[in-house]
């Protein structure tokens, strides 16, 4: 099936700095979406991406969808403790399809 | 708020018992969807159902099955546990053609 590249796998970053995040695929995907889950909670949505080259923020977090639509980042500036969790891009390969193909996610720790 | 709300957050089970796992969520969502997340491996779709009695196997339905005689609930049945499906289960519903899955907070199953 369809498989969803994401790297890093964790990083260690001091609080303050820049964080960046990518997925790559083989498949085109019709919407990717970022996750983010904190320890011990569900996965929570943080920016959907409908359209080649589109380019969102959200708040400190911006993230891009690749021309190819097959792949796209997510950076987080300035970070701060709380942006600790697991990271987790999705992909869903036709609109109105009933499946998302998620990544494997980037754990984030953040050292204060 | 809109809500996915799984009915145990921890649960410690015997080898063989019969497990369920409850989901209900209150936002009118067709879609719901059965993951379990294992380090290293990501989110795996167990089950998903896109209308009341309807269900498709996802990636790894072996050893589930599924129930949904209602619209807000979905419900997860291990018929026989084994150790290997100690995990932990993420429950996610979503409107029809909508790709916004908003997850539970998770249920940390444990077979002993």
């Amino acid at each position: 099936g369809q498989q969803l590249n994401q790297s890093p796998q964790s990083m260690f970053i001091q609080e303050g700095e820049d964080v960046s995040m990518n997925c790559t695929s083989s498949s085109i995907f019709n919407t990717w979406l970022w996750y983010k889950q904190d320890p011990g909670e569900g996965p929570v949505l943080l920016i959907a991406l409908y359209k080649a080259g589109e380019l969102t923020s959200n708040g400190r977090l911006t993230a891009q969808f690749g021309i190819t639509r097959k792949d796209s980042f997510l950076n987080i500036s300035a970070s701060i403790p709380s942006d600790v969790g697991i990271y987790f891009c999705a992909g869903q390969l036709s609109a109105g399809s009933y499946q998302l193909t998620f990544g494997k996610g980037t754990k984030l720790s953040v050292i204060p | 708020d809109v809500k996915v709300t799984q009915s145990s957050r921890y649960l410690v089970k015997r080898t063989g018992e019969k497990v369920f796992l409850e989901c209900v969520q209150d936002m009118d969502h067709e879609n719901m969807f059965w993951y379990r997340q294992d380090p290293g491996l990501g989110l795996r779709l167990i089950y998903f159902s896109y209308d009341v009695k309807m269900k498709e196997k996802g990636d790894i339905p072996e050893g589930y099955s599924v129930s949904r005689e209602k619209k807000e609930r979905f419900s997860l049945i291990l018929e026989s546990a084994s150790t290997n499906q100690t995990s932990m289960y993420l429950c996610a519903s979503s409107f029809e053609g909508r790709p916004w899955w908003t997850f539970g907070s998770g249920t940390r199953l444990t077979v002993v």
